[in-house]
This record gives C-alpha cells, sequence and structure tokens, in this order.
C-alpha cells in the first residue's frame, strides 16, 4: 500500500510568485491534514478535510493560502502570493474516518520543503 | 493556550548510552500523548502514543514513554542508543479536537 505522496519534494520560488502543493493521501483515508514547520519552530497545524469538506481551517495564516480537495481525494495547497516568511516544511498527513473525535493513526508524507527568496 | 514543550533542542549522545527526550505539554482534563520521529529524508512516522490504559507505552525499536498527569509530561526513554537512533524526534498532544499540537522537536544526535 503507498503511503501519503506529496509533491513535489522541493519548490524554490521568489516573493511574489505562486506555487501550489500537492498530496496524494493513502487510499481509502477520508481525512486529510496539512501542517507547516518554519524553520526552527513547531510544526503547526493549517487546516483538515472530512472527504471534499474542510472540517477545520482554523490554522491557515492568511487569505494568500488556499487549500482544495476536489473529489475527496488529493488536495492541493495554493499559496499566492508567497511572502518571505511561507517559507517551510509543509506535510501533509491522512487518516481513516472513525466517527469519533480521536482518529486512527495519523501517516505523514515526506513534506514539501518550500523555499521564498 | 494548548500548548507542548520539548526544552531540549539537541541531544548528543554516545552509542549504547541511555538517553531521555523530554516533553512537557499545558494541562487539560483529558490528553493523548504520541511520539513522532523523522528519520533523514523520510516522512513523520508514529513511534509511541498513550490514549488510556497503562502510562507506560512502548514501541516495538526499544524506546518507552511514561505519561506522568501530575507533572504533565510524556518524556521518551532509551536504555541503550544505537546510530541508526539519530533522527529528530517530536512530542505531540491531542486536546479533545481532531489535530495535534506539536512541540518543536528535539535532534537526537548518536555518535560512535
Amino acid at each position: 500500500e503507498a503511503g501519503v505522496t506529496q509533491f513535489p519534494s522541493h519548490s524554490v520560488i521568489e516573493k511574489g510568485q505562486t506555487v501550489t502543493l500537492r498530496c496524494d493521501p493513502i487510499s481509502g483515508h477520508d481525512n486529510l491534514y496539512w501542517y507547516r514547520r518554519v524553520m526552527g519552530k513547531e510544526i503547526k497545524f493549517l487546516l483538515h478535510f472530512v472527504k471534499e469538506s474542510k472540517q477545520d481551517e482554523s490554522g491557515m495564516p492568511n487569505n494568500r493560502f488556499l487549500a482544495e480537495r476536489t473529489g475527496g481525494t488529493y488536495s492541493t495547497l495554493k499559496v499566492q502570493p508567497a511572502e518571505l516568511e511561507d517559507s517551510g516544511v509543509y506535510f501533509c498527513a491522512s487518516s481513516r474516518w472513525t466517527g469519533e473525535v480521536l482518529n486512527t493513526e495519523a501517516f505523514f508524507g515526506q513534506g514539501t520543503r518550500l523555499t521564498v527568496v | 493556550a494548548q500548548s507542548v514543550t520539548q526544552l531540549d533542542s539537541q541531544v548528543p549522545v554516545f552509542e549504547e548510552a541511555p538517553v531521555e527526550l523530554r516533553c512537557n505539554y499545558s494541562s487539560s482534563v483529558s490528553v493523548y500523548l504520541f511520539w513522532y520521529v523523522q528519520y533523514p529524508n523520510q516522512g513523520l512516522q508514529l513511534l509511541l502514543k498513550y490514549l488510556s490504559g497503562s502510562t507506560l507505552v512502548k514501541s516495538i525499536n526499544g524506546f518507552e514513554a511514561e505519561f506522568n498527569k501530575s507533572q504533565t509530561s510524556f518524556h521518551l526513554r532509551k536504555p541503550s542508543v544505537h546510530i541508526s537512533d539519530t533522527a529528530e524526534y517530536f512530542c505531540a498532544v491531542h486536546y479533545n479536537t481532531d489535530k495535534l499540537i506539536f512541540g518543536t522537536g528535539t535532534r537526537l544526535q548518536v555518535f560512535p
């Protein structure tokens, strides 16, 4: 069974440009999460999808960030326009939906390292 | 605010020595506690977790962690580390919501 896949693994863009990160969750996982780690700091929650619906987007930094999960399969996270402080590692995770607050184990991807110069 | 503290950003240790990676969390009525590990060039992997029951939980590769409610701690220990344990370790907590709150991570460096 394939794990959580993220693409690209690295991205270097100039300030003001647009970048789109992609996450393919494990097949059958309805929960999909985005997290971000700014260098040297903690990994922070961005948002949570259950299938194609946004369950919680309280961690999204501002309206330059747009996440979608059309059809409830893969997800994209677009940053437009990118700023220097957006640099960091973006992690995606997925898990099965059990209907309870605490879901089963979340499986993480390798992350996308975004550098804005 | 809900938070997780990992005081040690780096822990250097010689092979076969014991190690403890510290984790404290802000108090709450109910919490679920996790340790994740990130090996070089890999994603985060769940190492062990505490949901309920016995306060001492163990991983398959010799790590263990003890949930201490009075100290609000969930320290990770291993009696004898191996070179292959070199990685970054993250403590994380569920505070009765559907998202994980992570600490800043501890980089464990094992030297021969």
